[in-house]
């Protein structure tokens, strides 16, 4: 049972483009979400946050997006640099409901490839 | 300061053996979880502490599976009789409050052959 789906296995871009990363979950007990980086032999890093009571949140280049209707939400990277080239996780957790300590449940990831 | 470390960072192992992972986490974090990433896939939950506690371990896939945080510092995830399935990624993250945000060690790569 995949609580959270990112459905792109990988995504390519040219520098300087937007990049668009997805991803999609089913339990409707999630109000925390996240987006990690991660690089070959490192572990993930985190990058952005949004709370359900949001719909978009902004940090420099990195953009979230929610729609809770669809249950869906995406990362948007403008201007993309290959220095973004990571494998994106989406990850979700129940702060109000559920388990109250922020469990998270992750996607399968998607590698992103930025080229110069 | 000092990240989340584990060690080791890689471990090779026969089928049968037992292994004990370790986690140092970011001092003064209370929380402290154990997350698997099997190849392709994303990391999955094992087991949370709260101080010295484990509060969840609802992630532990079997009872060879135990963890451990004596002291509310160092955790110790300890794997008897190993399986070649029990091949993954071992990851550690710590967070200063249950619901702040989450540090990820390196991880430990267990190879069990």
């Amino acid at each position: 049972d995949q609580q959270v789906k990112q459905n792109s296995p990988s995504l390519s871009v040219q520098e300087g483009r937007i990049s668009i990363l997805n991803c999609d979950y089913t339990n409707s007990m999630f109000d925390y979400f996240l987006w990690y980086k991660k690089y070959p032999a490192e572990g993930p890093t985190f990058l952005i946050s949004i709370s359900s009571i949001k719909d978009k949140n902004e940090d420099g280049r990195f953009t979230v997006f929610l729609n809770k209707s669809a249950k869906h939400l995406s990362l948007h990277i403008v201007p993309s640099q290959p220095g973004d080239s990571a494998v994106y996780f989406c990850a979700a957790s129940s702060l109000a409901g559920g388990t109250s300590y922020g469990k998270l449940t992750f996607g399968q990831g998607t590698i992103l490839t930025v080229h110069p | 300061g000092a990240g989340v470390s584990q060690t080791p960072s890689n471990k090779v192992t026969e089928k049968g053996k037992y292994v004990e992972l370790r986690c140092d986490p970011i001092s003064g974090h209370t929380a402290l979880y154990w997350y698997r990433q099997s190849l392709g896939q994303g990391p999955e939950f094992l087991i949370y502490f709260q101080g010295t506690g484990a509060a969840d371990d609802s992630g532990l896939p079997n009872d060879r599976f135990f963890a451990v945080r004596p002291e509310g510092s160092v955790s110790t995830l300890k794997i008897q009789r190993t399986e070649r399935g029990d091949s993954a990624m071992y990851l550690c993250a710590s967070s200063g409050r249950p619901v702040d945000t989450q540090y990820f060690g390196p991880g430990t790569r267990l190879t069990v052959l």
